[in-house]
């Protein structure tokens, strides 16, 4: 039932940018891309949330195009504490699917 | 500001055992989810509510009930619990719009021995 997809892993060094993109090809008119991130024994938190085009908040940027199909996390500056797994979903209040966490991201900073 | 709290931290039950695992929403938030994580897995959605009453089931097995009380609280109750059953339980919180952000709880780590 996930309708999104994300790269398995990815790795990178402190201070790095890092872009984790996650498809959504069957993404309905009104569904929001939401993504979350998640440390080991912990729930998941609530990064970033958009509908189209640029977001950006104190944490992180949401790219999204136009025909709105992916969408692009991008986390400026990494750090060792950036290392988690970051979930993509996408739904609205009226999409059952919105509750369903597909395989995440994990990602790896190293020193 | 106030999260989502779930209670207990840890519980430690044996097979055919029953368990109640509790979590208390964010004030003003309407809707309740609860998710299952086992070790190195994704977590699975087992079941919401909305407004006190049930709006959306997920894989939630049929030893399991859950149900969200008037103050907004909700709880979920496991009987004959199995090895199986051994994993994180989450509970999130949100207020519904169309655009929902789910609020998480520290989760209740539930081992059935």
């Amino acid at each position: 039932l996930a309708k999104t997809t994300q790269p398995i892993s990815m790795d990178s060094y402190e201070g790095q940018e890092v872009n984790i993109t996650c498809s959504h090809n069957n993404i309905a008119t009104n569904d929001y891309i939401t993504w979350y991130q998640q440390f080991p024994s912990q729930g998941p938190r609530f990064i970033i949330q958009g509908y189209k085009t640029k977001v950006t908040n104190e944490v992180a940027s949401l790219f999204i195009p136009a025909d709105r199909k992916s969408s692009t996390l991008s986390l400026p500056r990494v750090s060792l504490s950036d290392t988690a797994v970051y979930y993509c979903l996408v739904g609205d209040t009226a999409d059952f699917n919105k509750f369903y966490f597909g395989s995440g991201t994990k990602l790896n900073v190293k020193p | 500001a106030a999260g989502v709290i779930q209670s207990p931290r840890h519980l430690i039950k044996e097979k055919r055992e029953t368990a109640t695992l509790k979590c208390y929403p964010i004030p003003r938030h309407d809707t309740v989810y609860w998710y299952q994580q086992g070790p190195g897995q994704d977590p699975q959605f087992l079941i919401s509510f909305y407004e006190k009453m049930q709006s959306d089931k997920g894989s939630i097995p049929d030893r399991f009930s859950a149900q969200q009380f008037s103050d907004y609280h909700s709880e979920l109750n496991m009987s004959s619990l199995e090895l199986g059953d051994s994993a994180l339980y989450f509970c999130a919180s949100s207020l519904r719009d169309r655009d929902e952000k789910l609020f998480f709880g520290s989760g209740t780590q539930l081992s059935v021995l």
